[in-house]
């Protein structure tokens, strides 16, 4: 059975770091790319970004709203995805989810509250 | 940034068929954009049912299909099932950009 546990998340004071962790099992995470997606209550989704394969030398794409404050990066040999989120805003207030785009599994996410 | 338009909300009746949409601020959607479709229920996470416009994935029912339609990415449900009575996201890829629709509630009633 594949799974996608995502961690790290909590609760942080604004300007505050994070790091999430997207820990897979049943594949090999190498395989896929990979994307962060984020869920705040008003439920809207929205792309954070996505670290590509080694074949594309690991490159990385981010929406504008996160570009320049986090970082997408991966760990094929522990299978394991990370977000590191910097200069953390409340807008950034939401539940985050680790995607592996066409092979379409999602974890169950975790939430990140950035607030004084 | 492109804007991705979806209904906000949709009603279908048990056994009926309907179709969701997905468009974009910058035109016609062709089959560059990649279109994916999403349900999603009340506290769990999003469910991946199509792909790159039109494939589907081995846990999604027969009843759902993509397609492009009308300049717009398509979500097509024929024979709803109670079951099916969820949230409905899309997205495109603009430029190398994820983009997100806002969503779509169906019900089934």
């Amino acid at each position: 059975e594949v799974q996608l546990v995502e961690s790290g998340g909590g609760l942080v004071q604004p300007g505050g770091s994070l790091k999430l962790s997207c820990a897979a099992s049943g594949l090999i995470l190498g395989n896929s790319a990979i994307h962060w997606v984020r869920q705040s209550s008003g439920k809207r989704l929205e792309w954070v970004g996505r670290i590509g394969l080694k074949a594309e030398s690991y490159a990385t794409t981010y929406a504008a709203s996160v570009k320049g404050r986090f970082t997408i990066s991966r760990d094929d040999s522990q299978n394991t995805a990370f977000l590191q989120m910097n200069s953390l805003e409340s807008d950034d207030t939401a539940v985050y989810f680790c995607n592996l785009g066409r092979s379409g599994y999602w974890g169950q996410g975790t939430l990140v509250t950035v607030s004084s | 940034q492109a804007v991705v338009t979806q209904e906000p909300s949709l009603t279908v009746s048990p056994g009926g068929t309907v179709t969701l949409t997905c468009g974009s601020s910058t035109g016609v959607v062709t089959s560059s954009h990649y279109s994916y479709w999403f349900q999603q229920k009340p506290g769990q996470a999003p469910r991946t049912l199509i792909y790159e416009t039109s494939n589907k994935y081995s846990w999604t029912p027969a009843r759902f299909s993509g397609s492009l339609l009308g300049g717009k990415a398509a979500l097509t449900l024929s024979g709803a099932q109670p079951e099916d009575e969820a949230e409905y996201f899309c997205f495109l890829l603009h430029s190398g950009v994820i983009v997100f629709g806002g969503g779509t509630k169906l019900t089934v009633l």
